[in-house]
């Protein structure tokens, strides 16, 4: 059973800050790895998605690097803004139509 | 253009009751799936589907009965609501196609109290 785990649960930073958030999941045999970002009350909203075949996807000051063989992802947000604060959840897809979620990261950015 | 919409936004139920959560999509997305969102438990999903008449479980079915009569809809319904089943419900399409690899669209969810 894939398992997916986001570290740290909870980051706290200054404004202007790069920062990178964690995600790791145990069976390397995945289609796609997909970043979401879910603010308080709301739905979630797709930030990149990387393919299997790829190693990273840029979308503005986001990088999302991929590396299966260490059941590894990681986002890289740089030079943060008070509107990145939410909640950044990743998830990996290993059948058509399957995906298993981690818990997500709470970012808070401190003007 | 509207996306994934759900409705209601809210809805408290006595145990025992029955209803359905509604989800519709105007993308023509042929992959339709619900999740429900617990704390501490993440997002996980309860049924999915790959196209109209097509339907499958997902890592939480029971006590939830899906259908897909179009391509657009695809309600949940919940048979004999019970306190455990208290929780945010989204709903969620993408293309298939070629495309295991299209970013999944999420609505903005139910939020259901089971009392």
């Amino acid at each position: 059973k894939q398992e997916v785990t986001q570290i740290p649960a909870a980051l706290s930073v200054p404004e202007g800050e790069n920062l990178v958030l964690n995600c790791s999941f145990t069976d390397s045999a995945i289609y796609n790895l997909q970043w979401f970002r879910q603010d308080p009350g709301k739905g979630l909203t797709s930030l990149l998605l990387i393919q299997s075949s790829q190693r990273e996807q840029t979308s503005g000051r986001l990088n999302a690097s991929l590396d299966k063989s260490s059941g590894r992802s990681t986002l890289y947000i740089a030079a943060s803004q008070p509107g990145d604060s939410a909640t950044y959840l990743c998830a990996v897809s290993t059948n058509a139509g399957k995906s298993t979620f981690g818990d997500g990261t709470t970012l808070t950015v401190k003007p | 253009n509207a996306g994934v919409t759900q409705t209601p936004k809210f809805q408290v139920l006595k145990t025992g009751q029955s209803m359905t959560l509604q989800c519709a999509q105007d993308m023509n997305h042929e992959y339709m799936s619900w999740y429900r969102q617990d704390p501490g438990m993440g997002l996980r999903l309860i049924h999915y589907s790959v196209g109209a008449g097509i339907t499958d479980q997902g890592e939480v079915p029971n006590g939830y009965n899906v259908s897909r009569s179009t391509t657009e809809d695809f309600p949940l319904r919940l048979l004999s609501a019970a306190p455990s089943q208290t929780s945010v419900y989204f709903c969620a399409s993408s293309y298939v196609g070629n495309a295991l690899n299209q970013p999944q669209h999420f609505g903005d969810g139910t939020r259901l109290s089971i009392l």
